[in-house]
């Protein structure tokens, strides 16, 4: 198994560029939601979603959508992007609700 | 709504010591606590994690935690640091009739040799 790959790992992006950051998991898992973690703040949660279909806000939901079409795939896309955007973004996912979550290895974000 | 709260942003222990990273939590419904760590540029590292039961829990790598109830912790340990044991470290919780996790600032773990 893979595990949980997140593309890309790096990007650089201009402010009012739009873009998808790719999740995949091969563990078929259930539970899957996006972090964002920035210096002193720890990771907080941007969306998450309990199976295909469904999906729900976290905590700093603003400028992001995304959408479960699939088990596997769970892509988190940046509307415009604003500089407050860049961070490091995570995806993990677990296969119950109170389970251990697997996270990926992280996409590093910067907006100009 | 569940809040966590590492103490100390910054530890350093010297190598052979005592790693102890604290950290408290407040939820409204019984909690299911985890500490995870982030070795540099990489992702997120279940070290351990409480759900029911037994309120000392054992991890990877030799670190335990305890879940206090009273005193609404759950600090993470070690009895002798290794090297290896520099990362930074996240206190995490979710209730348990929920999915989502909060995530403590985290605290980052030097060991001098």
């Amino acid at each position: 198994n893979a595990g949980v790959t997140q593309t890309p790992k790096f990007q650089v992006l201009k402010t009012g560029q739009s873009m998808t950051l790719q999740c995949a998991q091969d563990m078929n898992h259930e539970y899957m939601s996006w972090y964002r973690q920035d210096p002193g703040m720890g990771l907080r949660l941007i969306h998450y979603s309990v199976g295909a279909g469904i999906t729900d806000q976290g905590e700093v939901p603003n400028g992001y959508n995304v959408s479960r079409s699939t088990t596997e795939d769970f892509p988190l896309r940046l509307l415009s992007a604003a500089p407050s955007q860049t961070s490091v973004y995570f995806c993990a996912s677990s296969y119950e609700r109170t389970d251990t979550q697997y996270f990926g290895p992280g996409t590093r974000l910067t907006v100009l | 709504a569940q809040s966590v709260t590492q103490l100390g942003s910054h530890v350093s222990v010297s190598e052979g010591a005592l790693v102890l990273l604290r950290c408290n939590y407040s939820s409204s419904v019984p909690p299911y606590l985890f500490w995870y760590v982030q070795y540099p540029n990489q992702g997120l590292q279940l070290l351990l994690k409480y759900t029911t039961g037994a309120t000392l829990v054992k991890g990877i790598n030799g670190f335990e935690a305890e879940f206090k109830k009273s005193e609404t912790s759950f600090h993470l340990t070690k009895p002798s640091a290794h090297m290896s044991d520099a990362a930074e470290y996240f206190c995490a919780v979710s209730r348990s009739n929920d999915y989502k996790l909060s995530f403590g600032a985290g605290t980052t773990v030097t060991v001098r040799a």
